[in-house]
């Protein structure tokens, strides 16, 4: 069955880095879309990023741009996240999602998440 | 202050129907883009509900519905359960943002 496990949360200071991994289990991982989705304490859920099957596109939400950097190694089946210059805002638990590509795109299976807390 | 609305909360009688709007724009769901709605459980992660529009992944029970017309789309559950007390989400694809966009949530509450 499809497995997704999220691991690097934790705690950093604002300015800080941060690297998220997710590693993918039950399917061919080189095959899919990979996305990053956040959600904020008692808030709703935010689309961060998303990387094509062959890591030859990147996109992301406008906030994270030119400081998160989302890649993958399908050698690994591991998805990860590189945070850099960390903000109080991008306190939030951190899924990785398995995208499916149909008129936009959509998220079939998700991790069980991994907190990052910026606070001093 | 999220792309799509939705009512931030929902209630109803065990066995009632209730209906979860959604409301985009000529650049998502208008766009024509697809919109999907996800099931999230207190502590839980979010699971997929609804995909294309209308379409139920395997173990969804049928008692649950979605629909789409133009730039509103509605989630609609029948024969309502204590199980079904979660936040429920839509999501569909926002060609000005080039990125994926949710709805702010709806909490369903099972009087």
């Amino acid at each position: 069955q499809v497995q997704l496990v999220e691991s690097g949360g934790g705690v950093v200071q604002p300015g800080g880095s941060l690297r998220l991994s997710c590693a993918a289990s039950g399917f061919t991982f080189r095959n899919w879309g990979m996305h990053w989705v956040r959600q904020a304490p008692g808030k709703g859920l935010e689309w961060v990023a998303v990387i094509w099957f062959d890591g030859n596109n990147k996109y992301y939400v406008d906030s994270v741009k030119g400081r998160f950097t989302i890649s993958r190694d399908n050698s690994k089946n591991t998805l990860h996240l590189q945070m850099n210059s960390l903000r109080a805002e991008d306190t939030a638990v951190y899924y990785c999602t398995r995208g499916i590509a149909a008129n936009g795109y959509y998220f079939d299976y998700w991790g069980q998440g991994t907190l990052v807390t910026v606070s001093s | 202050q999220s792309v799509l609305t939705q009512p931030p909360s929902v209630s109803g009688a065990p066995g009632q129907r209730v209906t979860i709007s959604c409301t985009g724009s000529s650049s998502n769901m208008g766009a024509p883009y697809d919109v999907q709605w996800y099931q999230q459980l207190p502590g839980r992660a979010p699971k997929l509900l609804i995909y294309g529009n209308n379409n139920r992944p395997s173990g969804v029970p049928d008692r649950i519905s979605g629909s789409k017309s133009g730039t509103s789309a509605s989630l609609a559950i029948t024969g309502l359960q204590a199980e079904d007390e979660a936040d429920y989400y839509c999501q569909s694809y926002d060609r000005s943002l080039s990125g994926s966009v949710f709805g702010g949530g709806t909490k369903v509450t099972v009087l």
